[in-house]
């Protein structure tokens, strides 16, 4: 059963545009919602976080939208630039013990 | 070093071989996770490990596969007699702290991956 659904699967989206990426979960007892952004051939690199007690949180042009009611959150990303060009998974852990990763987002910026 | 290193970045194996892929952490990072990522999938779990005890294995997908940290540093994945359908990015993530608790970050430091293809 995957934890955590991811949508879309790719986003194509001309530069200064917003990227918006959605997730959902089922596990009510997750307690950190982390945003993973990877390039091509490289690791996933952490892009920015949320607790579930916090609404938004935004850090730059990246915003995380939380609702906990609805049991979704979502990456925005502003002014998106083609250097934002990468894929981005959603992810979910409980204490941090084993994360639960979405499956994927690869967002394409168009100059 | 700067980051989490993994070797060998790309490793081509005949069905049936055995294979290991090591993984050297951020120095003094506790915890360690190694994930398998198939193409155009997200990463998923398959052990744990704080310092040098395996705390959660649950990810392991056969006995197989099998997993070490002897002395809390340096960590090996190891896969007996591969098989076709092992063919992945094999991603090791180190974390600076224990992540039980209410004070953790949730950061994930990954290394590059390792790319093992089965023939």
């Amino acid at each position: 059963q995957q934890q955590v659904k991811q949508s879309p699967q790719s986003l194509i989206v001309q530069k200064g545009g917003i990227s918006i990426i959605n997730c959902a979960y089922e596990n009510t007892a997750f307690d950190y919602f982390p945003w993973y952004q990877q390039f091509p051939g490289k690791g996933p690199a952490l892009l920015i976080a949320i607790r579930p007690d916090v609404s938004e949180k935004k850090e730059g042009r990246f915003t995380i939208s939380f609702n906990k009611s609805a049991k979704q959150f979502s990456l925005h990303i502003m002014d998106s630039q083609p250097g934002d060009s990468a894929t981005y998974f959603c992810a979910a852990t409980f204490l941090g013990n084993q994360f639960y990763f979405g499956t994927g987002t690869s967002l394409t910026v168009i100059p | 070093g700067a980051g989490v290193s993994q070797s060998p970045r790309y490793k081509v194996a005949k069905r049936g071989q055995d294979v290991a892929l090591r993984c050297d952490p951020i120095s003094g990072h506790v915890s360690l996770f190694w994930y398998q990522q198939a193409l155009g999938q997200g990463p998923e779990f398959l052990t744990y490990f704080q310092n040098e005890a395996q705390l959660d294995k649950s990810g392991l997908p056969s006995d197989r596969f099998f997993a070490e940290r002897p002395e809390g540093s340096v960590s090996t994945l190891k896969i007996q007699r591969t098989q076709q359908e092992d063919s992945a990015v094999y991603l090791c993530a180190s974390s600076p702290r224990y992540l039980a608790g209410t004070d953790y970050t949730g950061e994930l430091f990954f290394g590059e991956g390792s790319r093992l293809t089965v023939l």
